[in-house]
């Protein structure tokens, strides 16, 4: 079974440019989660979605992020100007639930740094 | 507000010592589950285990166990036997049950093994 894929893998821009990242999940996972991991620290989620609604984008800050989920199976995570601040890796899981009763599985992240 | 500390950063031991990684979390739920999830150097991260409040009895899977203790907030994790391949960033998270559900994690702790 193909686990999540996320492209790119690495990728360097300067500050006030803008970014998008790829996210694939497990076929027939409706959920689909963006969290951003910035060095040190863990996971932090900024947007869920079920199917292609969101559940949760409490902590996606508005105002230059962005994700969107088209026929709820692939998602794209946009940021637009970026900052110095969200040097990060950005890490898209998925579950076969909307329900925390089983494991999310993640893909290998996608690395962004903001020079 | 719910909160996962994972005081040690880093740990370095010697292959086949025993080692317990720590986890202490707040909540003001009443039940909760608890999940060790580990990330090797490829960046995903797995999932380990996932503990449901109610339940206290401690588990044992191979060379892993998880010790569970509701009146101190604490979900400790010990390898026993250690080997190389258990070098890797461990986090310890937390999700409500009830409501909005999203894994809250720790900052994590990375573990080497030495040959």
């Amino acid at each position: 079974e193909a686990g999540v894929a996320q492209s790119p893998r690495y990728k360097i821009i300067e500050k006030r440019q803008s970014v998008a990242f790829w996210c694939n999940p497990i076929s027939g996972h409706a959920t689909l989660y963006w969290y951003q991991q910035i060095l040190g620290q863990g996971p932090k989620l900024l947007i869920q979605f079920q199917n292609n609604g969101v559940v949760d984008d409490s902590q996606l800050p508005k105002d230059r992020f962005s994700a969107e989920r088209l026929k709820g199976v692939d998602s794209t995570l946009k940021i637009q100007p970026a900052k110095l601040e969200d040097s990060a890796v950005y890490l898209c899981a998925s579950s076969l639930g909307i329900e925390i009763t089983g494991e999310l599985f993640f893909g290998e992240g996608s690395r962004l740094t903001v020079l | 507000a719910q909160k996962v500390t994972q005081a040690q950063t880093e740990i370095s031991v010697v292959e086949k010592e025993d080692v317990t990684l720590d986890c202490v979390y707040e909540t003001r739920d009443t039940t909760y589950y608890l999940f060790w999830y580990k990330q090797p150097p490829s960046g995903e991260l797995v999932f380990l285990i996932r503990r449901n409040s109610f339940d206290e009895q401690n588990e044992i899977s191979g060379r892993y166990s998880w010790n569970f203790q509701k009146s101190t907030s604490s979900f400790n994790f010990t390898i026993t036997a250690s080997q190389v391949v258990d070098s890797a960033v461990y986090f310890c998270a937390l999700s409500r049950i009830q409501g909005a559900q999203k894994l809250v994690f720790g900052q994590g702790t990375r573990l080497t093994i030495n040959p």
